[in-house]
């Protein structure tokens, strides 16, 4: 089992909709991001939250807005998708600070989102 | 830049066979390594990592040296089982301001055939 919870497991949205994935873990990491991987292809980093502050965006399209309420969560709002956003997004935490350089990432086992 | 480039597949292997697959890695400076697998369906979950030269990671009778003279870290195994088959990505980390950069090579996906 996961230590980083992602929901909801599939999401299917059209292009005018509004949705958001959330994604939770509890093991007191102060890092967490945002991955998109599409099929066979290995995952790209989209943001990164450092101590609850957006410390990475990787030139993401404004359609994908992140948001880290607190330590623990993380949500990633979507709206206007096109239908080549359909991927899977995977969430991950680490330990975070410079104190704990290079810290491994724990995944989710992501969303799989459709765009129609 | 720092990259990663692994051997890509598919490999295809009968249970109890040997695997290998390479990694090499440029980067600047001495980056972590790393083995992640991912399952059908799931997230990347860590296999093994190495954090400086000459290091050895292992983990469910995989292996992986951090080998600085050949930049290399390069995937083990000496039986394979059919529980192997997924997807393997090597990768190196950046700390950047606090928090981790993962360069990943493009994926080698294993068959393990019984």
């Amino acid at each position: 089992d996961t230590e980083v919870t992602q929901t909801p497991k599939h999401l299917v949205m059209g292009m005018t909709n509004k949705k958001s994935l959330k994604c939770e873990q509890h093991m007191g990491h102060r890092a967490m991001y945002w991955y998109k991987q599409k099929a066979k292809k290995p995952p790209e980093l989209m943001f990164v939250y450092s101590y609850e502050k957006l410390s990475i965006n990787e030139s993401v399209p404004s359609r994908f807005s992140p948001e880290c309420p607190n330590s623990s969560l993380l949500n990633l709002h979507l709206h206007a998708l096109q239908p080549e956003d359909s991927a899977l997004y995977l969430c991950a935490s680490s330990l975070g600070g410079r104190r704990f350089g290079n810290s491994p990432l724990h995944f989710g086992n992501g969303t799989r989102l459709t765009v129609t | 830049g720092n990259s990663v480039t692994q051997m890509e597949g598919p490999v295809t292997l009968s249970e109890e066979a040997f695997l290998t697959i390479n990694c090499t890695y440029t980067a600047t400076g001495y980056p972590s390594l790393f083995w992640y697998v991912q399952y059908p369906g799931e997230g990347l979950q860590l296999l093994l990592k190495a954090t400086k030269a000459d290091d050895k990671g292992s983990n469910k009778g995989f292996e992986a040296t951090y080998r600085k003279e050949t930049t290399s870290f390069h995937l083990e195994k000496g039986s394979v089982q059919v529980s192997d088959s997924a997807v393997y990505f090597c990768a190196l980390s950046e700390n950047q301001g606090g928090s981790e950069k993962l360069v990943f090579g493009k994926g080698t996906k294993l068959t393990v055939n019984p």
